[in-house]
């Protein structure tokens, strides 16, 4: 069936280097991408997206890449802080047609002092 | 502009019995959209409402409903509770007209089924 998974359940980064959080999607119909920061108590968060014409979109500190020959979404965070630790749901969505909004497992980031 | 607004905040239930969860929109947003969120199965979608229709529909059981009044704040109701159900029901709005892409969502309601 179709889901949106994720490499690594639990990612540990010393604080100050960079982290990279992996996504992988099934649907290549799906048009349209974003990572939601979820921490504790709190509802996710959007954090940025990118559309299916675009490999690469810059926020402040994340970077969204996007490959659709092996169907593959990455966030990269510069610079990791103590409050990025949070977990991170990518979200592959189709608009086209039948509609369809997939999160993914989620990766628990935690940020070691 | 105040967020997405989740009640109650808690709710500790028996097997059996019904629940009602209750959700308001940020101010202008027409579209609301409900997910169950538990440690084994993750985000999975409920149902999505626009406009007072409901628009897209997850795969749960009938037991799980929903209904979107004119004002597009949104009530959840579950039937005849199970001990699976137990979980942090999440809802969130959003503003684009025609299809629900950025969602803001609410602090959630945790559900203890007992």
């Amino acid at each position: 069936g179709e889901s949106v998974g994720l490499h690594l359940p639990t990612l540990s980064v010393q604080e100050g280097d960079n982290s990279i959080i992996n996504c992988a999607y099934s649907n290549s119909a799906s048009d349209y991408f974003i990572w939601y920061k979820q921490e504790s108590g709190k509802g996710p968060q959007f954090i940025i997206d990118i559309r299916s014409n675009m490999d690469k979109r810059q926020g402040q500190r994340v970077t969204v890449l996007l490959n659709k020959t092996v169907k593959h979404l990455s966030l990269q965070i510069a610079a990791t802080q103590p409050g990025d630790s949070a977990v991170y749901f990518c979200a592959e969505i189709h608009t086209s047609g039948t509609y369809k909004y997939i999160f993914g497992t989620g990766t628990r980031l935690k940020v070691l002092a | 502009k105040a967020g997405v607004t989740q009640t109650p905040r808690y709710l500790i239930k028996t097997r059996g019995q019904q629940v009602t969860l209750s959700c308001s929109p940020i101010s202008g947003h027409r579209s609301v959209s409900w997910y169950q969120q538990t440690p084994g199965q993750g985000l999975q979608f409920l149902f999505e409402y626009f406009s007072e229709t409901q628009r897209n529909k997850g795969n749960f059981p009938g037991r799980f409903s929903g209904r979107q009044f004119s004002n597009s704040r949104s009530e959840m109701n579950v039937s005849t509770l199970e001990l699976g159900d137990s979980a942090l029901y999440l809802c969130a709005s959003s503003s684009d007209r025609d299809r629900s892409e950025k969602l803001f969502f609410g602090s959630g309601t945790q559900l203890s089924v007992l």
